[in-house]
């Protein structure tokens, strides 16, 4: 079955350091990746996606992802964390395909960051 | 949040009722989908609806309805038949299905 994995329920970090949150998936082919943030009682903000070429994608805030494909992985990364960054983060994946309408998402990872 | 938006912000149920959930958008996409969202499950999928007239099941559409009788409108109609609706329900759009899914501000569903 296609599914899409987010190991850590919480992510903690201190201001100013890198954080990492990970995510893996199951899906054949080719698929879309995408990240998302959301806030407290807000709906989902889109972050980033890739779709293909350069493995590392640039998003919004000053967030990064890195694909890698023979780990089936799509981590979000920031290289410097702000208080502000705390928040839900969900990973997604599309699936290839004419009928890619169907977007999985992962169980989300809350991020804290401590001042 | 950009061009959608979704009223009321918190609506509530009492047994036995039926309750519209209203979503609209201004950013002229066809598609459109509503998703459920519980504490530590993620999304999941209730409807979409990839142009006007026409909408298709997600993953948990019982006890759900839709209709798409306007580009900009995809209004859910939570039945009696869902034995617990309590939860928070996301309306999104995109130009088509395979294209990135731009979120409205959500609406929180609690049952009296």
């Amino acid at each position: 079955a296609q599914s899409v994995a987010q190991p850590e329920d919480q992510v903690n970090v201190a201001e100013g350091n890198p954080l990492t949150v990970k995510c893996t998936y199951s899906v054949s082919g080719n698929p879309y990746l995408f990240w998302y943030v959301q806030y407290p009682n807000r709906g989902l903000q889109f972050l980033l996606k890739y779709i293909t070429g350069d493995n590392l994608v640039k998003g919004s805030y000053g967030f990064e992802a890195e694909f890698n494909k023979s780990q089936t992985s799509f981590h979000l990364k920031k290289p410097s964390a702000l208080v502000s960054d705390s928040a839900l983060y969900f990973c997604a994946v599309r699936p290839p395909g004419g009928g890619g309408f169907k977007t999985i998402f992962g169980a989300g990872t809350r991020l804290f960051v401590k001042a | 949040d950009g061009g959608i938006t979704q009223s009321p912000k918190y609506l509530f149920r009492k047994e036995g009722q039926n309750v519209t959930l209203s979503c609209e958008q201004n950013l002229n996409h066809d598609a459109m989908y509503w998703y459920r969202q519980d504490p530590g499950q993620g999304l999941r999928l209730i409807y979409y609806s990839q142009i006007v007239n026409d909408f298709q099941k997600g993953d948990i559409a019982e006890g759900y309805s839709v209709s798409r009788e306007k580009k900009e409108s995809f209004p859910l109609t939570v039945t009696s038949a869902q034995k617990n609706p309590t939860a928070f329900y996301l309306c999104a759009s995109s130009t088509s299905v395979q294209e990135t899914q731009y979120f409205g501000p959500g609406t929180r569903l609690l049952v009296l």
